[in-house]
């Protein structure tokens, strides 16, 4: 089954201790993403990856880490959580083969309080 | 800046109404214009996309329409059902956006609760 993962999918933490979510999808997608939902704020893109070792910032980059040094995986690290990042976060994924415009594909959420 | 402006943040309507929900956007470089759907703790889904070259693009009760010269498209779920309630977010993007390729630009969502 085609999908984009998450763990974990709950999380609760204290300010400054370091977490990384992983994110992993099995449809061999280029593009990469994570965004974070907060009420009335819609979604907000963190990061992207367009490939291996290839990252960019996007609206919300402050506080965040990400990597890309496989396709499949794009894990987002939080090197010292604080209580502006409790959020719901998303992994997404989409293919760019032949351009972009194509389904971006979310995993299920992580949602994480830092206390 | 935002690039995609979306209203209203929340709709109720009545079982077997019209929905609408209205976006805009301002970089004529965009030419993909999708609409997500995200039913209470589930990530969203592509719901239904339409491309510039044309002006209106119907799937099941769902419709796209797409306005050009202003700049705007809406989405338009026809007999709307209780379990239509859900976010929607409109969201546009370049296919061939160079470093932004796969990039998607989405607005601030909109809450709807179809009452039965």
């Amino acid at each position: 089954e085609a999908q984009v993962t998450q763990n974990p999918r709950y999380l609760i933490t204290v300010t400054g201790k370091k977490l990384t979510v992983t994110c992993s999808q099995n449809m061999n997608h280029e593009y990469m993403s994570w965004y974070r939902q907060d009420p009335g704020l819609g979604l907000r893109q963190i990061y992207y990856s367009m490939n291996v070792e290839v990252t960019d910032k996007g609206d919300v980059p402050e506080g965040y880490k990400v990597s890309r040094k496989e396709k499949r995986n794009f894990p987002l690290i939080l090197e010292s959580p604080s209580p502006n990042q409790t959020s719901l976060y998303f992994c997404a994924s989409s293919s760019t083969l032949a351009g972009g415009g194509n389904e971006q594909f979310f995993g299920p959420g992580t949602r994480l309080t830092v206390l | 800046q935002q690039q995609v402006k979306q209203s209203p943040q929340s709709l109720i309507v009545q079982k077997g109404g019209i929905s609408i929900i209205n976006c805009a956007y301002e970089n004529t470089a965009f030419d993909y214009f999708p609409w997500y759907q995200q039913f209470p703790g589930k990530g969203p889904a592509l719901l239904i996309a339409i491309r510039p070259d044309v002006s209106e693009k119907k799937e099941g009760r769902f419709t796209i329409s797409f306005n050009k010269s202003a700049k705007q498209f809406s989405l338009h779920i026809m007999d709307s059902q209780p379990g239509d309630s859900a976010t929607y977010f409109c969201a546009a993007s370049m296919r061939w956006g160079g470093s932004t390729l796969g990039r998607l630009y989405f607005g601030r969502g909109t809450q709807l609760t179809v009452w039965p």
